[in-house]
């Protein structure tokens, strides 16, 4: 089936420095990809939609200049959390849309800890 | 009302069992249905996608539209221990256009336990 790839899988760093996750879909062009974040046990919150060649569209509360998101491809969308502080730690997830099938699949995730 | 709805569980089966997910939604709208399982700590997993009216199976799963009702279903024939996780209903509009455009809106989610 589709598979989507994140980069990497777990990461930790100091506060005020930045991170880049890497989203990539194998097994079919996405030209539409999100991002998402989640806390425990609390659900999913899309933070931002990723279209290749455009700027992405951000959801309300969410900051654009801390959260950069890149999709210059038709497979790779990254999220770069930018000065990162220790609430930022969190679960980001991305997932990708196969419009030939209209399915959306998600990646393993990131695991991201502030310190 | 909240866009989807789902009753958050936890739903709780013995081994062997028919666990029946239940998910309403308010956008008439909505085009595309689909069910994802997600354990704890993982992301989220396709587990079927439905877009038109009556039943679609695959497997021991099978999933359920009724557009009229505003309802969607997913039955889980033989449940087993493994399929202990948190089943997530979501919806798409599709052609909305704008920043709605192939969002997916979660219900929050069912926790369903097969226990032996």
């Amino acid at each position: 089936g589709a598979v989507v790839s994140q980069h990497p899988s777990r990461v930790i760093c100091k506060s005020g420095t930045s991170v880049k996750i890497e989203c990539r879909s194998l097994d079919f062009q996405a030209t539409t990809m999100f991002w998402y974040r989640q806390f425990p046990k609390q659900s999913l919150m899309l933070m931002a939609t990723s279209n290749e060649g455009s700027k992405a569209t951000y959801e309300q509360g969410v900051e654009k200049d801390k959260f950069l998101i890149n999709h210059a491809s038709l497979t790779l969308s990254t999220l770069t959390v930018t000065s990162a502080h220790p609430e930022d730690s969190s679960f980001y997830i991305c997932s990708a849309i196969n419009w030939q099938s209209y399915e959306q699949y998600f990646g393993p995730g990131t695991r991201l800890t502030v310190t | 009302q909240k866009e989807v709805e789902q009753n958050s569980g936890p739903l709780s089966v013995p081994e062997g069992a028919i666990a029946s997910l239940n998910c309403t939604y308010s956008d008439r709208g909505s085009q595309s249905f689909f069910w994802y399982r997600q354990y704890s700590g993982k992301s989220p997993e396709l587990i079927m996608s439905i877009y038109s009216n009556g039943d679609k199976e695959d497997g021991r799963f099978t999933a359920q539209l009724n557009k009229a009702s505003q309802y969607v279903s997913l039955l889980i024939r033989d449940s087993q221990p493994s399929d202990s996780a948190t089943y997530l209903c979501a919806v798409r509009r599709l052609g909305a256009g704008g920043t709605s455009y192939g969002k997916l809106t979660f219900g929050q989610g069912t926790i369903l336990t097969v226990h032996p």
